[in-house]
């Protein structure tokens, strides 16, 4: 099992620029999220799911988007990128009854 | 907001040295949960414990949950230089996680 992968690991992105990360796990895990670490803070949540179809905004939703079309895969859209989404980006996924959930390497993205 | 609030921020101990790590957090929860993060990586779970809980072990880890002063505690008993990374509590409302800051721990040699 390759667990939960992100890609890219690094991104550079202009103001205004849009772009998808990707987020990929191979644990049929019901349950996966997104979250922003930014330095000196604990982990944000921006989005979760709950399932194939079932998206909700978490602590942090402004400049996100998201979509889940498959229990695999749950990418994460910057519409228009902002110096204030330069952060470390983390995919996390959790099987429904057990609580731990598994984290990705992350994506480091900075705005210019 | 964070819920969570670990203290202290940062902490250095000699090797073999215990390292106890506090986290409070301020409304009910379901679970209170600790991962480790090595120096940029991703965060790695260490222990889950359910609020009706007291204490749990896990090999060199100890944590204890006191739901009554809303607070958590991570102890690591002899410390080694791999155990050098931030610690964060998480408090687990329907699997949604909220983080506090972390202590960072350096173990030195």
């Amino acid at each position: 099992n390759a667990g939960v992968t992100q890609t890219p690991k690094f991104q550079v992105l202009k103001t205004g620029q849009s772009m998808t990360l990707q987020c990929a796990q191979d644990m049929n895990h019901e349950y996966m999220s997104w979250y922003r670490q930014d330095p000196g803070m604990g982990l944000r949540l921006i989005h979760y799911s709950v399932g194939a179809g079932i998206t909700d905004q978490g602590e942090v939703p402004n400049g996100y988007n998201v979509s889940r079309s498959t229990t695999e895969d749950f990418p994460l859209r910057l519409l228009s990128a902002a110096p204030s989404q330069t952060s470390v980006y983390f995919c996390a996924s959790s099987p429904f009854g057990q609580g731990t959930q598994y984290f990705g390497p992350g994506t480091r993205l900075t705005v210019l | 907001s964070q819920q969570g609030e670990e203290d202290p921020q940062a902490l250095s101990i000699q090797e073999g040295e215990n390292a106890t790590m506090n986290c409070s957090y301020k409304t009910s929860i379901n679970n209170l949960q600790w991962y480790r993060q090595n120096s940029g990586r991703g965060l790695v779970h260490l222990i889950l414990i359910r609020s009706n809980e007291r204490e749990k072990h896990s090999g060199r880890l100890r944590v204890t949950l006191d739901t009554s002063k809303k607070s958590s505690s991570l102890l690591i008993t002899a410390s080694r230089a791999a155990d050098t990374a931030s610690y964060f509590c998480a408090t687990d409302e329907d699997y949604k996680l909220s983080f506090g800051a972390g202590t960072t721990v350096t173990v030195r040699a």
